[in-house]
């Protein structure tokens, strides 16, 4: 078992369906991301969200749409996704940010367009 | 665009052997770190080597960094079947990338 939980495992939506990803840790981590991977692919970051502020935002589309409550959760909110979205999406935490801190990963949301 | 690269994409071994991989990376680094992802699953952290260390050591594995070849290595020794994952560096500076990855295939 992870630290890191993600929810849900998997999900199926149509391109014109609203979804979001859950990403929750309660390892007191300050620092936590959205990574895309594709089959056979390294993990692509997406966002890195520093003490609840959104720092870093690899240009995603904007029917991707981050959210982070509280220090403990992390949002990933889905709006008119195509078909080309689907893939396996990661979260990550670590303690702060900052180079010398390895991430903590969850198993990720499973993500099909039909 | 893509920072690091590994090599070999793929490697199968027999159990009990040794695995080395490679990772190359383009830009200057803090640390570089090496995570393992079986199939399914997300990426676990395995050892993590400064930009100032030269060789590491934990359990089963041994990381090497050539900071003047912006390169560094992995090696598995005694390779278990349980080694079988996708394994890939990760370079850690202005930004922080994965490598390409290697997928290991120990056969029992």
């Amino acid at each position: 078992d992870t630290e890191v939980t993600q929810t849900p495992k998997h999900l199926v939506m149509g391109m014109t369906n609203k979804k979001s990803l859950k990403c929750e840790q309660h390892m007191g981590h300050r620092a936590m991301y959205w990574y895309k991977q594709k089959a056979k692919k390294p993990p692509e970051l997406m966002f890195v969200y520093s003490y609840e502020k959104l720092s870093i935002n690899e240009s995603v589309p904007s029917r991707f749409s981050p959210e982070c409550p509280n220090s403990s959760l992390l949002n990933l909110h889905l709006h008119a996704l195509q078909p080309e979205d689907s893939a396996l999406y990661l979260c990550a935490s670590k303690m702060r940010a900052g180079p010398n801190q390895p991430q903590h990963f969850g198993d990720g949301t499973r993500l099909s367009i039909l | 665009s893509q920072q690091g690269e590994e090599d070999p994409q793929a490697l199968s071994i027999q159990e009990g052997e040794n695995a080395t991989m490679n990772c190359s990376y383009k830009t200057s680094i803090n640390n570089l770190q090496w995570y393992r992802q079986n199939s399914g699953r997300g990426l676990v952290h395995l050892i993590l080597i400064r930009s100032n260390e030269r060789e590491k050591h934990s359990g089963r594995l041994r990381v090497t960094l050539d900071t003047s070849k912006k390169s560094s290595s992995l090696l598995i020794t005694a390779s278990r079947a349980a080694d079988t994952a996708s394994y890939f560096c990760a370079g850690t500076g202005n930004q922080f990338y994965f490598g390409t990855g290697t997928s290991l295939t120990v056969i029992p």
